[in-house]
């Protein structure tokens, strides 16, 4: 499997400019997390999916913000509009199958990293 | 709240130099402990899950321990490409819950 696929890998764009992140979940996992890390809050949570439906988006920081899951293969986050303060690296991570309340890993993408002018 | 405290922020051995990370939490009902590791530039590598206290794990050079209240990683013999910054995270035994909640990290460096 190649693993979680983010693009782009890095962004760079003005500021009021919409910009669209988009990631690919491993295959067969039904859980999708996206974060987001700045050295001065580390790796925060943004929001997570359960086959495709939104569960818990408590940390989207603004109305900015919004994520998508139409499929179980893809997801976007969008941030329209882009400000300087959103410059950071983001994530996307998916997770196993949870047939038995076990906590299961999340796996990584390689993040895009959104610089903001 | 969650919460989860790594130490020390930043470490460095030399080649050899055997050493421990410290990673205390405080959820309200744990069900996983997990450990990563970020190189620069990457994303957060998957390392070890960890369920209850008592339990261990091991790969390779690392070891992971586990007590109702801090987790150890324990690196042994560490080796340059050892180098990385070691995450830790909890996921609580919430309803549904399956988010993690991450510590700021333990950036190591294993000097030649």
């Amino acid at each position: 499997d190649a693993g979680v696929i983010q693009s782009p890998r890095h962004e760079v764009t003005e500021m009021g400019q919409e910009v669209t992140l988009r990631c690919k979940p491993i295959s067969g996992h039904d859980y999708l997390f996206w974060y987001r890390q700045t050295m001065m809050r580390g790796l925060e949570l943004l929001i997570y999916f359960n086959n495709n439906v939104p569960i818990d988006d408590s940390g989207m920081p603004e109305d900015r913000f919004s994520a998508k899951m139409p499929n179980a293969s893809f997801s976007t986050l969008k941030i329209q509009p882009s400000e300087p303060r959103d410059s950071a690296v983001y994530f996307c991570a998916s997770s196993f199958r949870d047939d038995r309340d076990q906590a299961y890993e999340q796996y990584f993408g390689p993040g895009t990293r959104l610089t903001v002018t | 709240e969650d919460q989860v405290t790594q130490s020390p922020e930043a470490l460095r051995l030399q080649e050899g130099e055997s050493s421990s990370l410290n990673c205390s939490y405080t959820v309200s009902g744990l069900r996983g402990l997990f450990w990563y590791r970020q190189d620069p530039g990457k994303g957060p590598e998957f390392l070890f899950t960890l369920y209850s206290a008592g339990e261990e794990k091991e790969k390779e050079r690392l070891k992971a321990t586990l007590t109702k209240k801090e987790s150890f990683l324990h690196i042994t013999a560490p080796k340059p490409e050892d180098s990385a910054t070691y995450l830790c995270a909890v996921q609580a035994r919430r309803g549904s819950a399956r988010q993690l909640t991450f510590g700021s990290g333990t950036q190591l460096t294993v000097l030649p």
